[in-house]
């Protein structure tokens, strides 16, 4: 099974900053990593696929990078909306597995 | 537009069999490459893959919980149900279901999720 860690767990960020959340992965998983954020009370929604390519209206603060097993999620001038869980999910080979979660807290 | 929707029974009593219903509207489980995975979401805690199906019938299962977990699609309906069973307090959690969408051959991902039911386990 290959284990996503996600650090930071946890980040409190004032508005404008910029926020980023790191995904390594416990083996390589070449570009099949996705992330996704959770708002409160709501289901997860897709931010990036394949490491770095973006979603169709999504904003474009929201950027990925990396391959094989270090990954990263950038926010660009966080804003307030921008509070929420976000986490990564690989679907290089079964069983699917999810990282453990970053939650976003504006200050 | 694709939608999906769960629904289910809210309280399940220890040692039962839960049945979970997604029913989905906006793409058809007969079309090749489509498929629908099931995640569960502890109260707190991260997500947890279950299981996939595919347009084809071919099935995945997460290893901790397959002996638990069946999965089975219904196309003319449009609808996947998971049953689990043997339902302990440690599997409350929120169950979504999502779809599975292919770009090209092994390149695929799940880019629309259900509302999620929230179901509890307790006598």
């Amino acid at each position: 099974e290959i284990v996503l860690t996600q650090s930071p767990d946890f980040q409190s960020v004032t508005p404008k900053e910029k926020v980023t959340i790191t995904c390594r992965a416990s083996q390589s998983i070449g570009s099949y990593l996705h992330w996704y954020q959770q708002k409160p009370d709501q289901s997860p929604k897709l931010l990036i696929k394949y490491a770095s390519q973006s979603i169709s209206g999504v904003p474009s603060r929201f950027s990925g990078s990396g391959s094989g097993t270090d990954f990263t999620l950038t926010i660009n001038s966080l804003e307030a909306e921008d509070a929420a869980a976000y986490y990564c999910h690989q679907s290089s080979s079964f069983p699917l597995t999810f990282g453990g979660g970053t939650k976003v807290e504006i200050k | 537009q694709i939608t999906l929707k769960e629904s289910g029974p809210t309280l399940v009593k220890p040692t039962q069999t839960l049945t979970l219903t997604c029913t989905f509207y906006g793409f058809s489980l007969s079309t090749s490459g489509v498929g629908v995975g099931w995640i569960r979401q502890p109260p707190g805690k991260a997500l947890e893959w279950l299981a996939l199906i595919y347009w084809n019938d071919d099935k995945h299962y997460s290893p901790s919980l397959n002996s638990r977990l069946t999965i089975t699609k219904d196309t003319p309906k449009n609808q996947v149900v998971l049953t689990m069973t043997n339902m302990d307090p440690v599997d409350t959690a929120t169950y979504y279901c999502a779809h599975r969408r292919e770009d090209s051959g092994s390149v695929w991902y799940f880019d629309y999720w259900g509302q999620g039911a929230l179901v509890t386990v307790s006598s």
